[in-house]
């Protein structure tokens, strides 16, 4: 089945601290991986997102992502957050042909001063 | 236009009335998807056009739903006969074309909170 797993609901950091939010995958095609982010209010914005080539992969906001085939992994990182990045974070994989993507659950993000 | 707008904002109807949303995409893009997010979870898709027709609607929960994007720029999403499990936000993208690739992204709306009562 195709499915994508983000184990973590909540997550606090401190600002200033770095950030990892994880993100799991189950697909049977290669998969195109995707990032976004949603603040109160607004519409899912992208991140990054990984196609082919590199396995890191730079995004918007100092974000970024390393896709590990063997872990069937997309991590997002940053490494140092700002109170600005409170939000809602999607991980979501779709097919190459159009943009029918499988999100996870989300994770928010609070931030401390 | 300059983003993608979803009317209205927010619906509140009784079950079993008729609701219909609308989608008014970025102007020049060929593909609209629709996408349901019920609280707590991920966004989940229910249907994309190319223009005006409609490859894949294999996500929607029943015949009670239905799109259409007859000229091929606004779209509606229409849910006859609400039920309670039908409240939820309900999400339009657009994008270029239908190709994903890696020069363009799929832009959201704010979307459209729909509850049933």
């Amino acid at each position: 089945a195709q499915s994508v797993t983000q184990p973590d609901i909540h997550i606090t950091v401190s600002e200033g601290a770095s950030l990892e939010l994880r993100c799991n995958y189950s697909y049977g095609a290669t998969p195109y991986l995707f990032w976004y982010v949603q603040s109160p209010g607004q519409g899912l914005q992208l991140l990054l997102k990984y196609f082919s080539g590199d396995t890191l992969v730079q995004g918007i906001k100092g974000f970024e992502a390393e896709f590990k085939r063997s872990q069937s992994s997309f991590n997002l990182r940053k490494p140092s957050v700002h109170w600005s990045d409170a939000a809602e974070y999607f991980c979501a994989v779709g097919p190459q042909s159009y943009n029918k993507l499988i999100f996870g659950a989300g994770t928010r993000l609070a931030v401390h001063p | 236009g300059a983003g993608v707008s979803q009317s209205p904002r927010y619906k509140v109807t009784k079950r079993g009335q008729d609701v219909t949303l609308r989608c008014d995409p970025i102007s020049s893009h060929a593909t609209l998807y629709w996408y349901q997010q019920a609280l707590g979870q991920g966004p989940e898709f229910l249907t994309y056009f190319n223009y005006e027709a409609q490859p894949d609607k294999s996500g929607l929960p029943s015949d009670r739903f239905s799109a259409e994007r007859p000229e091929g720029s606004i779209s509606t999403l229409t849910i006859q006969r609400t039920e309670q499990r039908d409240s939820a936000m309900y999400r339009c993208a657009s994008s270029f074309r239908d190709r994903v690739s890696t020069n363009e992204k799929l832009f959201f709306g704010s979307g459209t909170q729909l509850s049933v009562l």
